[in-house]
């Protein structure tokens, strides 16, 4: 089986700027969560998605935001960049809720 | 409220000796534990897991942890570290709020010398 892919790897905006990145799960897992990893402040959930509706949601403001298709694909969007988005983007996908299978990341960086 | 706290941030061992990266937590309902691995510019890999049964849990690479209820531990161990083995360890807890939610722990550092 395929593991988690998310597109772009890297990524390079500017302030002010927005940015969608892309998950996709293992197939056959419905549940797909997006965390933010930068230095400081570690790994932090952004929000999960099961069967197209978000279940749960992290502290973050709204501009950071998601969606999942029907075919369990996954985005999230960031409006309005600031300096303090640059992280490592992670997706992890669950087919039994408790354990989760994370794909290889999208750094973004912002200018 | 659940939190996860990992004891060191940084863990400098020799290779082909033992380590052990600790990891307690807290919690006022069930959890589910987990240790993830994270090498450079990469995501996280799953080493194990504990969902219930037995307390010692065997996972990949060699790694091992054991689950302690009255000390609210599960501290990752393994005999004979390699060079190999350089990387971020991170523990996490998952419990159910009508889905389930995960934190992690701020990371371990190893780092192994030859």
């Amino acid at each position: 089986k395929a593991g988690v892919t998310q597109t772009p790897r890297y990524l390079i905006k500017t302030r002010g700027q927005q940015v969608t990145l892309s998950c996709s799960p293992i197939s056959g897992h419905r549940s797909v969560s997006w965390y933010q990893q930068t230095p400081g402040q570690g790994l932090q959930f952004l929000f999960e998605y099961f069967s197209e509706t978000q279940r749960n949601k992290g502290n973050f403001p709204g501009r950071f935001s998601g969606r999942q298709f029907s075919n369990s694909r996954s985005e999230m969007n960031v409006s309005t960049l600031e300096l303090g988005d640059s992280a490592l983007y992670l997706c992890a996908s669950s087919a039994t809720q408790e354990t989760q299978y994370f794909g290889p990341g999208t750094r973004l960086l912002v200018l | 409220a659940q939190s996860v706290t990992q004891l060191d941030s940084q863990v400098p061992v020799f290779e082909e000796a033992p380590v052990e990266l600790r990891c307690n937590y807290s919690s006022s309902v069930s959890v589910y534990l987990f240790w993830y691995v994270q090498y450079p510019n990469q995501g996280l890999q799953l080493l194990l897991k504990y969902l219930s049964g037995s307390t010692l849990v065997k996972g990949i690479n060699g790694f091992e942890a054991e689950f302690n209820k009255s000390q609210t531990s599960f501290h990752l161990r393994k005999p004979s570290v390699h060079i190999s083995d350089t990387a971020e360890y991170f523990c996490a807890v998952s419990y159910n709020t009508g889905g389930f939610k995960t934190i992690f722990g701020a990371g371990t550092r190893l780092f192994v010398k030859a």
